[in-house]
């Protein structure tokens, strides 16, 4: 059975720093693995989709890595800002399956 | 612009009612999910559709009901049968390379 782990629960760093969100899956045969944002009382905003064919993906200042062999996901977030702070939560899809992780809470020190 | 809406956006439910949450989207997606979200927990699949006329139940499908008669909407019915409906919930598509979108939600609290 697919099961998905983000650790830390809730991170908090100062306004500027680099930072590194992680995201651990179970089982490597994926599909893709999906980085999304949720901000209080929102739905949740793809960040980024990475195929099992891909190592990362890049958007601004995120860069998302996928490692399947070790069953690994990084979301690396330069320069972080306020707007940063919310929730991140990794999926990954098998089957027509998604899994979820329960999220890391972000906040982001001005 | 294309997307996915959900309404209401809050909702308040007496015991023993059933309430139906709606989901539009306007992508020209086959496939449309149901998710519930509780604090602390990750997502968990209620209802899914991978096409017009069918859906699926998904890890958490008691006390819920779905149809799917057009494309474009799939609505979820909480019955009275649900036995801890208090939630936030959540519909989404995936495009055909499997990126989901999400609507804003529905918070379905009961009184």
């Amino acid at each position: 059975k697919q099961e998905v782990t983000q650790i830390p629960a809730a991170l908090s760093v100062p306004e500027g720093e680099n930072l590194v969100l992680n995201c651990s899956f179970t089982d490597s045969a994926i599909y893709n693995l999906q980085w999304f944002r949720q901000d209080p009382g929102k739905g949740l905003t793809s960040l980024l989709l990475i195929q099992s064919s891909q190592r990362e993906q890049t958007s601004g200042r995120l860069n998302a890595s996928l490692d399947k062999s070790s069953g690994r996901s990084t979301l690396y977030i330069a320069a972080s800002q306020p707007g940063d702070s919310a929730t991140y939560l990794c999926a990954v899809d098998r089957d027509d399956k998604i899994i979820f992780g329960k999220g890391t809470r972000l906040h982001i020190l001005p | 612009d294309g997307g996915i809406t959900q309404s209401p956006k809050y909702l308040f439910r007496k015991e023993g009612q059933n309430v139906t949450l709606s989901c539009e989207q306007n992508l020209n997606h086959d496939a449309m999910y149901w998710y519930r979200q509780d604090p602390g927990q990750g997502l968990r699949l209620i209802y899914y559709s991978q096409i017009v006329n069918d859906f699926q139940k998904g890890d958490i499908a008691e006390g819920y009901s779905v149809s799917r008669e057009k494309k474009e909407s799939f609505p979820l019915t909480v019955t009275s049968a649900q036995k801890n409906p208090t939630a936030f919930y959540l519909c989404a598509t995936p495009t055909g390379s499997g990126e989901l979108f999400f609507g804003e939600g529905s918070r379905l609290t009961v009184l």
